[in-house]
C-alpha cells in the first residue's frame, strides 16, 4: 500500500462547476496535510494546509480532513482553466516529521 | 526576496558520467531538501537536512547518489557514476522550523537527462 494516494486522473471539470480532488494516506500518526499545485513543466507551490479535522475555506478552495478515515480532500468551486495543473496531496510522516510523502498527483482539466 | 535557486536548469550527460546539481536555499531556512521526480514514481523525497545536518537519507536509491550541505546557503546533489535511469527533474526544496515543515518551497528544478 503506497502511503498517500491518490487517483492520477484525468479529472475533467466544466468551467464553473466544483472541483473534487482526494487523497487517502496509510500513516494513523499523521497530524499535517497539505495540497501543492503543479503546473506542466513547473516546480509544486503549495495552495492550501489542513491541520484539524474539518474544512478549511481559501478563496474558492476548501480542503477537508477526516482523520479517522484517513481521507484529505480538496474542492475547488468555480473551476477555471487556470485551475487546470496536477494537485499533488502531501503528508507529514509521524515518526519524522521533518519528512513530507507526496501523492502521484490527480490531473485536473478544466474544460471552457 | 530570491527564492530557491538550482542550477543548472537542463543538464544532458552520457552514462557513467559524473553530474552535480547545486541548491541554493531561502535565507534563513533551516530545513532542505531534494526530492526527485518521474512519470512513474512521482515526487520522491531522496534526503533531506536540518541545519546542515542530514536527518534523513533513506531515500537515496544507491550509493552512486550522495548530497552534501557544507552551509547554511548551499546544498550538492551528485551522482556518480550516472545511469539512465537517473534520468529525472531533481527538485530542490526548503521550509523554515518555526513553520510547520510541510511548508515546502521549492526551486525551479533541474531536469536531467542520462544517455
Amino acid at each position: 500500500q503506497k502511503e498517500v494516494e491518490q487517483n492520477s486522473g484525468p479529472l475533467s471539470v466544466p468551467e464553473g462547476a466544483i472541483a473534487s480532488l482526494n487523497c487517502t494516506y496509510s500513516d494513523r500518526g499523521s497530524q499535517s496535510f497539505f495540497w501543492y499545485r503543479q503546473y506542466s513543466g513547473k516546480s509544486p507551490e503549495l495552495i492550501m494546509s489542513i491541520y484539524s479535522n474539518g474544512d478549511k475555506e481559501d478563496g474558492r478552495f476548501t480542503a477537508q480532513l477526516n482523520k479517522a478515515s484517513q481521507y484529505v480532500s480538496l474542492l475547488i468551486r468555480d473551476s477555471q482553466p487556470s485551475d487546470s495543473a496536477t494537485y499533488l496531496c502531501a503528508v507529514n510522516s509521524s515518526g519524522n516529521t521533518g519528512k513530507l510523502i507526496f501523492g502521484q498527483g490527480t490531473t485536473l482539466q478544466v474544460k471552457p | 526576496d530570491a527564492g530557491v535557486i538550482q542550477s543548472p536548469r537542463h543538464e544532458v550527460t552520457e552514462m557513467g558520467q559524473e553530474v552535480t546539481l547545486r541548491c541554493k536555499p531561502i535565507s534563513g531556512h533551516d530545513y532542505l531538501f531534494w526530492y526527485r521526480q518521474t512519470m512513474m514514481r512521482g515526487l520522491e523525497l531522496l534526503i533531506y537536512f536540518n541545519n546542515n545536518v542530514p536527518i534523513d537519507d533513506s531515500g537515496m536509491p544507491e550509493d552512486r547518489f550522495s548530497a552534501k550541505m557544507p552551509n547554511a546557503s548551499f546544498s550538492t546533489l551528485k551522482i556518480q557514476p550516472s545511469e539512465p535511469r537517473d534520468s529525472a527533474v531533481y527538485f530542490c526544496a526548503s521550509s523554515w522550523s518555526s513553520g510547520n515543515t510541510g511548508e515546502l518551497f521549492f526551486g525551479e528544478g533541474s531536469r536531467l537527462t542520462v544517455l
